[in-house]
């Protein structure tokens, strides 16, 4: 069965500091593994997915994840974060009947 | 594409009232999926189609909540009678396999439920 755990529920950085958002899974094969962002009083919005065509996916608002298999880890990073960026994230495996699993979710607090 | 349109985006109604929620996937997707979104219990899946057939509504709370899609443009999710507690965000979303069969959802922008 697949899983995933987002290591920190809430993560607090500085503007202009690096993003690091932590995911692992759990899965009986190589999955595919999205991040979603959710901004205040939005809807979920797609960041970034990966489908081992490459292990490293580049997203959306300079964001990108690292699958690394060894680790069963699919982390969420930023080099500088903006203060656009405070919102929650979600780290989601899709089962094989087509329904997303979802992580619980990390809160991204960026300071000025 | 106007991505996953839901409707209305705001609903306030009184305790005892029925609710109809309203949502229109993206063109060509043949899955749906019905969310609710609390403080409380963060985001569940209540009822999700493939090919406008429900394939697995065991989210659904209780008999309150109905759910159906005439065509694979339409989907409504109601609820009769309301109640305080089904006050939340409730989102659609749809998805259409892809080669890698990668199934990310697009979420509609969410309705907003207040039950007094």
């Amino acid at each position: 069965a697949q899983s995933v755990t987002q290591l920190d529920s809430h993560v607090s950085v500085s503007e202009g500091t690096p993003v690091l958002l932590r995911c692992n899974y759990s899965s009986s094969y190589s999955p595919s593994l999205f991040w979603y962002v959710q901004h205040p009083n939005k809807g979920l919005q797609l960041l970034l997915k990966y489908t081992s065509a490459a292990t490293l996916v580049k997203g959306i608002n300079g964001f990108e994840a690292e699958f690394k298999k060894s680790e069963t880890s699919f982390h969420l990073t930023k080099p500088s974060a903006h203060m656009s960026d405070a919102a929650e994230y979600f780290c989601v495996v899709p089962s094989n009947t087509g329904k997303l699993i979802f992580g619980q979710g990390t809160t991204l607090q960026v300071k000025p | 594409d106007a991505g996953v349109i839901q409707s209305p985006r705001h609903e306030v109604t009184e305790m005892g009232q029925e609710v109809t929620l309203r949502c229109k996937p993206i063109s060509g997707h043949n899955s749906l999926f019905w969310y609710r979104q609390t403080m409380m219990r963060g985001l569940e899946l209540l009822i999700y189609f493939n090919n406008n057939v429900p394939i697995d509504d065991s989210g659904m709370p209780e008999d309150r909540f109905s759910a159906k899609m005439p065509n694979a443009s339409f989907s409504t999710l109601k609820i009769q009678p309301s109640e305080p507690r089904d006050s939340a965000v409730y989102f659609c979303a749809s998805s259409q396999p892809g080669t890698s069969g990668s199934y990310e959802q697009y979420f509609g922008p969410g309705t907003r439920l207040t039950v007094t």
